[in-house]
């Protein structure tokens, strides 16, 4: 079935360091691929996305893009803020189906110290 | 007001206890979803409705039932609480339209303990 795999954490990284959390899925058809962020003690929000191959997805500095012939969507940053701490979620929908299910990673925490 | 809203937020509760955990969203949205999350599993769907009258089992659906009271309200029920059903729950709506891209909006979760 379809899964999705996430570098293991926590990532502790200083204010201003480059980010990556890397990110690798298992899809049957053409999924439609997102990241999660979940701050301390609140529910998850989308922070970006991306439908199809090649496309990048991007939203408050962080980036990532959809790659076909690696099956990943790695996201980065090039500044971490102590604000970004936060556990970040890569999932996918997969097609054709249309239920809008989707299937997580395992999540990967962020630490950012000053 | 937030628009996912889950009561309530923290429960302790025995094994062998019935449990309903409720959402209620102000999105009008028509479909519905709970997730529980446990440490390094990410979060996996228990249950999802499209509509009031739709009900589906997700991968992990086994000592859980559901009731999808009204468009706005949908419970998760733990009839039988048992220890391993510890964890982080959310609840989560998205729009109606048949699409795979549509963004799913989650609740700020019920943390159950069962003892």
């Amino acid at each position: 079935g379809d899964s999705v795999t996430q570098m293991e954490g926590p990532v502790t990284l200083s204010e201003e360091a480059f980010l990556t959390i890397n990110c690798t899925y298992t899809a049957t058809g053409y999924p439609s691929l997102f990241w999660y962020v979940q701050y301390p003690g609140e529910g998850l929000q989308l922070l970006l996305k991306a439908t199809k191959a090649d496309d990048k997805g991007s939203n408050k500095g962080f980036e990532a893009t959809y790659r076909k012939e690696t099956t990943s969507f790695h996201l980065e940053k090039g500044s971490v803020q102590v604000s970004d701490s936060a556990v970040y979620f890569c999932a996918l929908t997969s097609a054709p189906s249309n239920t809008g299910k989707l299937i997580f990673g395992q999540g990967t925490t962020l630490q950012v110290k000053p | 007001d937030a628009d996912v809203t889950q009561t309530p937020r923290n429960r302790i509760t025995k094994t062998g206890k019935r449990i309903m955990l409720e959402c209620s969203q102000t999105k009008g949205h028509d479909r519905m979803y709970w997730y529980r999350q446990d440490p390094g599993l990410g979060l996996r769907l228990i249950y999802y409705s499209f509509d009031v009258k739709d009900i589906n089992k997700g991968e992990i659906s086994d000592g859980y039932s559901v009731s999808r009271q009204a468009q706005a309200k949908f419970s998760l029920s733990l009839e039988s609480a048992i220890p391993n059903q510890t964890a982080l729950y959310f609840c989560a709506t998205s729009g109606a339209t048949a699409s795979k891209n549509n963004e799913q909006f989650f609740g700020p979760g019920t943390r159950l303990t069962v003892l």
